[in-house]
């Protein structure tokens, strides 16, 4: 499977600041995801990282809100803007290569707002 | 509407006992997929199995079973002889279709396992 890695691990924010997280695959991937899990929840699909177009959003969750590149088929950024106390979560990249059915896990940004 | 049910929030076992892992799920579709992740304190989601809809042989791996049984809609986890190093949360997640990645989660189960 393929080695994921995200940037920053966890980070301590100010309400009303922005946060890029990064996603880093070591192989050519189709598919790119992110996630988010507030404490103590599951995990909640936010968008779908789409190479070289918009990302797919889901139900509740806006591109103003949470911003995301995908210039190309190993990196995704996800943006967490304008934080308040209520984003403190593990944010989760994931990849799925074609014919797998399965995605795989980068170790999560931990954020915490103040 | 797809659905993943975990009715059990936490388990604590000492260890070398045996524990199963429920997970109950709802789908309209003939096409799925099942899998199990464990999230370890430290964050990230191990992937330990996936499973499709037309394949309900159970799977065994060291001291991981599972158990797929579509006539009662169920995939559960069961860990012979647990260690503390099994202490985490599990997932079970279902994907409709092929292709779709789109996962549901089941809201996991917290395993704690004492020396």
């Amino acid at each position: 499977s393929a080695v994921i890695s995200q940037k920053p691990s966890r980070d301590i924010c100010q309400r009303g600041t922005s946060l890029t997280i990064q996603c880093q695959v070591d192989s050519q991937v189709t598919m790119m995801f992110w996630y988010r899990q507030q404490p103590g929840q599951s995990l909640t699909l936010i968008a779908t990282a789409n190479q070289g177009s918009e990302a797919t959003y889901e139900s509740g969750f806006v591109i103003d809100k949470f911003p995301i590149s995908r210039p190309n088929l190993t990196f995704s950024t996800l943006t967490v803007s304008n934080m308040s106390p209520e984003d403190s979560s593990i944010y989760l990249c994931s990849v799925g290569a074609q014919g797998e059915e399965t995605q795989y896990f980068g170790p999560g940004t931990r954020l915490l707002v103040l | 509407a797809q659905k993943v049910t975990q009715a059990q929030t936490e388990i604590s076992v000492v260890e070398k006992e045996d524990v199963t892992l429920d997970c109950v799920y709802e789908t309209r579709d003939t096409t799925y997929y099942l899998f199990w992740y464990k999230q370890p304190p430290s964050g990230e989601l191990v992937f330990l199995i996936r499973r499709n809809s037309f394949d309900e042989q159970n799977e065994i791996s060291g001291r991981y079973s599972w158990n797929f049984q579509k006539s009662t809609s169920s995939f559960n986890f069961t860990i012979t002889a647990s260690q503390v190093v099994d202490s985490a949360v599990y997932f079970c997640a279902l994907s409709e279709g092929w292709g779709t990645y789109k996962y549901i989660f089941g809201t996991g189960t917290r395993l704690k396992v004492l020396a």
